[in-house]
């Protein structure tokens, strides 16, 4: 009864070569985040999606994009991966009630990606 | 910008003792949410605090927050192999998003 599927769960690239990470959830929730996570360190934010509206973090790289096309689905979009992106990304969905507050956030189990 | 720390960074107890890690924010948040990722798992959800001064239990675990709503504090009594993971507390500031504390390994020996 997986709610919150991230695939590939490992995932190879090589320096400059563009990536993609997909999301899916089955909880119809309305937020949608995502999430790198460096070893020993806390998840960091990268963005967010309440409804159809974007919202990138100040320190988030161009390197990084997103696309949320349905409620169901979020993608997360490296351009040039570089040897300082290899890292766990962690997608996350949440209900959040007009912008002020969230629920719990239910992660998924994540992408490793590594950089060659 | 918006920190939020917890201390001790790291942990290591003997199965059987207690065990604390404190967060501290910069700002006043509005809730604070804790989570606990095991090794090579993914932060899941364990409580979430909203009133000023709000105590919850959970069997052996209990969470504390603050009276000015900055920081809060987790508690483990007679920690078990179990408990091993990173524990993270999560703040918010009247947002849709969290801000996630630096976190606690807790290492536990049997």
């Amino acid at each position: 009864d997986a709610m919150v599927i991230q695939n590939p769960r490992y995932q190879v690239t090589q320096f400059g070569k563009p990536v993609t990470l997909s999301c899916s959830q089955t909880l119809n929730h309305n937020v949608m985040y995502w999430y790198q996570q460096k070893s020993s360190q806390a998840p960091k934010l990268l963005f967010h999606y309440y409804d159809k509206d974007f919202n990138n973090e100040a320190d988030t790289p161009d390197n990084f994009q997103s696309r949320r096309p349905n409620t169901s689905f979020c993608f997360l979009d490296i351009r040039s991966p570089g040897l300082g992106d290899a890292a766990m990304y962690l997608c996350a969905t949440s209900r959040a009630y007009r912008r002020v507050s969230t629920d719990t956030q239910y992660f998924g189990p994540g992408t490793r990606l590594t950089v060659l | 910008g918006q920190q939020v720390m917890q201390i001790p960074q790291y942990q290591h107890v003997q199965e059987g003792e207690d065990f604390t890690t404190y967060c501290n924010s910069s700002t006043t948040l509005s809730n604070i949410q804790w989570y606990k990722q095991r090794p090579g798992g993914h932060p899941v959800f364990l409580i979430q605090l909203v009133k000023s001064g709000e105590v919850k239990k959970q069997k052996r675990l209990t969470f504390q927050f603050g009276e000015a709503k900055k920081n809060s504090s987790l508690h483990i009594t007679a920690t078990q192999t179990t408990d091993v993971g990173t524990y993270f507390c999560a703040g918010q500031e009247n947002t849709d998003k969290l801000i996630f504390g630096t976190g606690t390994r807790l290492q536990v020996f049997p």
